[in-house]
This record gives C-alpha cells, sequence and structure tokens, in this order.
C-alpha cells in the first residue's frame, strides 16, 4: 500500500508569489494534518482536516489555506509567499479524527525555497 | 499551553546505549509520541506512550511517567543509522494535532 504521497518534493517561488501543495493521505485515512518545519526546529502545525471539515488551525497568517476533497486529499495554498516561508511542509494522516492511539504518519515532504 | 523540552544534542557510540529525555507541561494528557527523523526525510513513528511504562519495540523502547511528565526514549545496540533527529510530540484536542518539540541531533561515532 503506498504511505502518504506529497508533490512536487522541491519547489523554488518568488517573493509574492501562491504556492499549491498537495497531498494524497493513505488509502482509508479519513484525516489529514499539514507541518511546517524550518530547518533545525520541530514541525508546526498548520492545518487538520477531517471528514472535508476543518477541525484545527494552527497559529499562522490567513495567507495560509487549505482544504480536503471528497477524495480525502487535501492541498496547501500559501499566497504572498515570504523569505521566511521557505521550509520543509509535511503532511500527515492518520485513521480517525483522535490522535489518541491513532497513528500519525508523514509524507515525505515537500520542500519550498523562496527566493 | 503545552511545553517540550528535549536536549538539543547528543553523541554516542556505535553499539552503545542512549537515552534521549523529553519533559513536558500539558493541560490536557493525550499520550506522547516519538518519532525519529533523519536530515532531508519525513519523520517516522517509532513509539506512542499513554500509559505508565516502559515499553520495548526491539532495540528501541520508549517509557512514560505521566505525573512527573518525563519520558525518555533508550536506543540499544546503537548503529550509524541511529543517526537523527528525534523528536518527542504530545497530541493536542483530541485531533490530528501535534505539539512538538525542537527534537534531538543524535549523532552516532564508530
Amino acid at each position: 500500500d503506498a504511505g502518504v504521497t506529497q508533490s512536487p518534493t522541491h519547489l523554488i517561488k518568488t517573493r509574492g508569489q501562491q504556492v499549491t501543495l498537495r497531498c494524497s493521505p493513505i488509502s482509508g485515512h479519513k484525516s489529514v494534518s499539514w507541518y511546517q518545519q524550518v530547518l533545525g526546529q520541530g514541525p508546526q502545525f498548520i492545518f487538520q482536516y477531517y471528514e472535508k471539515e476543518e477541525r484545527g488551525r494552527g497559529n499562522f497568517p490567513d495567507r495560509f489555506s487549505a482544504r480536503q476533497f471528497p477524495n480525502y486529499s487535501s492541498e496547501l495554498n500559501v499566497n504572498a509567499l515570504l523569505l521566511g516561508d521557505s521550509a520543509l511542509y509535511l503532511c500527515a494522516s492518520s485513521l480517525g479524527d483522535h490522535s489518541s492511539g491513532n497513528t500519525i504518519y508523514f509524507g515525505e515532504g515537500s520542500w519550498l525555497t523562496v527566493v | 499551553g503545552q511545553n517540550i523540552d528535549q536536549p538539543t544534542e547528543m553523541t554516542a557510540t556505535e553499539g552503545a546505549i542512549v537515552q534521549i529525555n523529553c519533559t513536558y507541561q500539558t493541560s490536557g494528557f493525550n499520550g506522547l509520541f516519538w518519532y525519529q527523523q533523519h536530515a532531508g526525510e519525513a519523520p517516522t513513528f517509532l513509539s506512542y506512550n499513554v500509559l505508565d511504562g516502559l515499553e520495548e519495540k526491539g532495540r528501541f523502547s520508549s517509557f512514560l511517567s505521566r505525573s512527573k511528565g518525563y519520558s525518555y526514549l533508550l536506543l540499544k545496540e546503537l548503529q550509524m543509522k541511529d543517526s537523527a533527529s528525534y523528536l518527542c510530540a504530545l497530541p493536542i484536542g483530541g485531533y490530528n494535532k501535534l505539539i512538538f518539540g525542537a527534537g534531538t541531533r543524535l549523532a552516532v561515532h564508530p
């Protein structure tokens, strides 16, 4: 079975541009969440979706948005990119909407560089 | 709120045993995760503890003390491939939201 898949794996954008990152969860998983990981730090929670509804939002500006589709895949959009948005963006999926007891699996991530 | 503390870096010798500590403060406890992350790669699941005590999985074991807000990851028979960052994380709010520590970078030397 395929794990969590993300695309693109690497991309370079210019300040002010917009970017869309994509994620497909493990088959059967209905919960998807997004994390930002800056070099040398642990991942920071951005969003969580379950059954196509937003269930949690981290401390990120409104430039960050996301959605989940009927097939449970998800997109993360970032508008008006800043240099500080350069990071590894991780998608994670789990079976249910409660993390207690549900293992959370991560994709390989999308490396975003803003120049 | 939540707070997680881990040592920033550790070094150890191949074949040895190393213990990576994690202390935390949280208003509601829903278990604690440990992940391994090699440089440039995604975090991979190692363990999940929700009850006090030691859980062993091959060379890796994880311990939890809820009353002390303390966990550790024990790595035995260290191998070079164990050189990685080890992340301690708390699930928050019951949903798929994890609060991570900054991670402990472990370097295993011959």
